[in-house]
């Protein structure tokens, strides 16, 4: 089965500092990987995904993500933090059968 | 109007109720989940259904049950609810295009005493 491991509950950054938040995979065969952020109070809204095209894939509100085959990993990178940001991150697998594996989740803070 | 409603929004019950928890959606998209999520676990998935005639089992479909009434309304049930199901649900739409959750409701907090 596959799975994701998201490393670091929290994350905290300064605002305008690059953010990084975490996630490897493991995939039996080729994944297609996806990060989500949820907002309090309300449900995941998809960010980006990945459906072995580019293997940097830009997503909505300047994130973007990398897929690395070598290091089993598809980090999520910001280059500068807004305080906007703050919510919590969700990476996401599947192998396109409905299979979705969800991580459990990293929440970021910004601090300004 | 959200695209992905839900209700009620929270609930309270006891041990051993039944309880119903709506979901409807007006996107046009056949296909629609239920997940619950729990702090620390991320989210998983209980039902889906990819049009009217089809459900399926989750990775947690026990003590569950689902109802698709019509393209947008897909119900899920607690036939006798237990404590350890108190958690946050979700329910989610997506077009045909896309196997992966696209839309979220805002969810239904339920707890179980």
């Amino acid at each position: 089965a596959q799975s994701v491991t998201q490393l670091g509950s929290h994350v905290s950054v300064s605002e305008g500092a690059l953010v990084l938040l975490r996630c490897n995979y493991s995939s039996s065969v080729p994944p297609y990987l996806f990060w989500y952020v949820q907002y309090p109070n309300q449900g995941l809204q998809l960010l980006l995904k990945y459906t072995s095209a580019a293997t940097l894939v830009k997503g909505i509100n300047g994130f973007e993500a990398e897929f690395k085959k070598s290091e089993t990993s598809f980090h999520l990178t910001k280059p500068s933090a807004h305080m906007s940001d703050a919510a919590e991150y969700f990476c996401a697998v599947s192998d396109w059968s409905n299979d979705m594996r969800f991580g459990a989740g990293t929440r970021l803070t910004v601090k300004p | 109007d959200a695209d992905v409603t839900q209700t009620p929004r929270n609930r309270i019950t006891k041990t051993g109720k039944r309880i119903m928890l709506e979901c409807s959606q007006t996107k046009g998209h056949d296909r629609m989940y239920w997940y619950r999520q729990d702090p620390g676990l991320g989210l998983r998935l209980i039902y889906y259904s990819f049009d009217v005639k089809d459900i399926n089992k989750g990775e947690i479909s026990d003590g569950y049950s689902v109802s698709r009434q019509a393209q947008a309304k897909f119900s899920l049930s607690l036939e006798s609810a237990i404590p350890n199901q108190t958690a946050l649900y979700f329910c989610a739409t997506s077009d045909v295009q896309g196997n992966q959750p696209q839309h979220f409701g805002d969810g239904t907090r339920l707890s179980i005493l």
